[in-house]
């Protein structure tokens, strides 16, 4: 049951060159995105998130984009950095009866920033 | 900067054995979750724990799992009876408010089931 999908399992970019990380997810009824970092041996780190209802957020060198018409959302990371390299995470969440405590990952994209 | 902290880093168990895994979540943080990894796959959601009490769970977390916070500091997952299909990287999280993007995780604890 994949409802969050990230179809490139890696991507490698030039130090200084913008990456962009995409997912689709298929769930209409996920209103919050996140994007997680990971390094080796660590746990996740939030990175950005959007909420439905914008279609673009902007945090330094990182911008998520929102195409809800189309469920896709991507990560942008402009200039990329060899300290970029590590797992991204796409993710999702629905309101519950509760909140927003579930989350569900897509499978991850391995980013590396070659200098 | 405070950080959330698992125990141990590393359990190799039986099949058919309990595990208890260990975690110190922030200190200040009220909400707190479980999530694992199995190799090469996603980062799934578990359960989570608010008030002494689960408030939401996976289709994952069935009987043989079950959390608590047995004092002040510590969030514990222990799994009754272990199966192979166990073996995972167990994340748990802790969040001061109840939204996504302020959970923040430990570095995990990989189990391997014999």
């Amino acid at each position: 049951d994949q409802q969050v999908k990230q179809n490139s399992p890696s991507l490698s970019v030039q130090e200084g060159r913008i990456s962009i990380l995409n997912c689709d997810y298929t769930n209409s009824m996920f209103d919050y995105f996140l994007w997680y970092k990971k390094y080796p041996a660590e746990g996740p780190t939030f990175l950005i998130s959007i909420s439905s209802i914008k279609d673009k957020n902007e945090d330094g060198r990182f911008t998520v984009f929102l195409n809800k018409s189309a469920k896709h959302l991507s990560l942008h990371i402009v200039p990329s950095q060899p300290g970029d390299s590590a797992v991204y995470f796409c993710a999702a969440s629905a309101p519950s009866k509760t909140s927003y405590d579930k989350v569900i990952f897509g499978p991850g994209t391995s980013l590396s920033v070659i200098p | 900067e405070p950080e959330v902290t698992q125990t141990p880093s590393h359990q190799v168990t039986q099949m058919g054995q309990e595990v208890i895994l260990r975690c110190v979540p922030i200190s200040n943080h009220l909400y707190f979750y479980w999530y694992r990894q199995i190799l090469g796959q996603k980062v799934e959601f578990l359960v989570s724990f608010y008030n002494n009490e689960i408030s939401e769970k996976s289709e994952i977390f069935d009987d043989q799992f079950s959390v608590e916070r047995p004092d002040g500091s510590n969030f514990t997952l222990k799994i009754r009876s272990t199966k192979l299909e166990d073996s995972a990287m167990y994340f748990c999280a802790s969040a001061l408010w109840r939204s996504t993007d302020t959970q923040y995780f430990g570095p995990g604890t990989r189990l391997t089931v014999l």
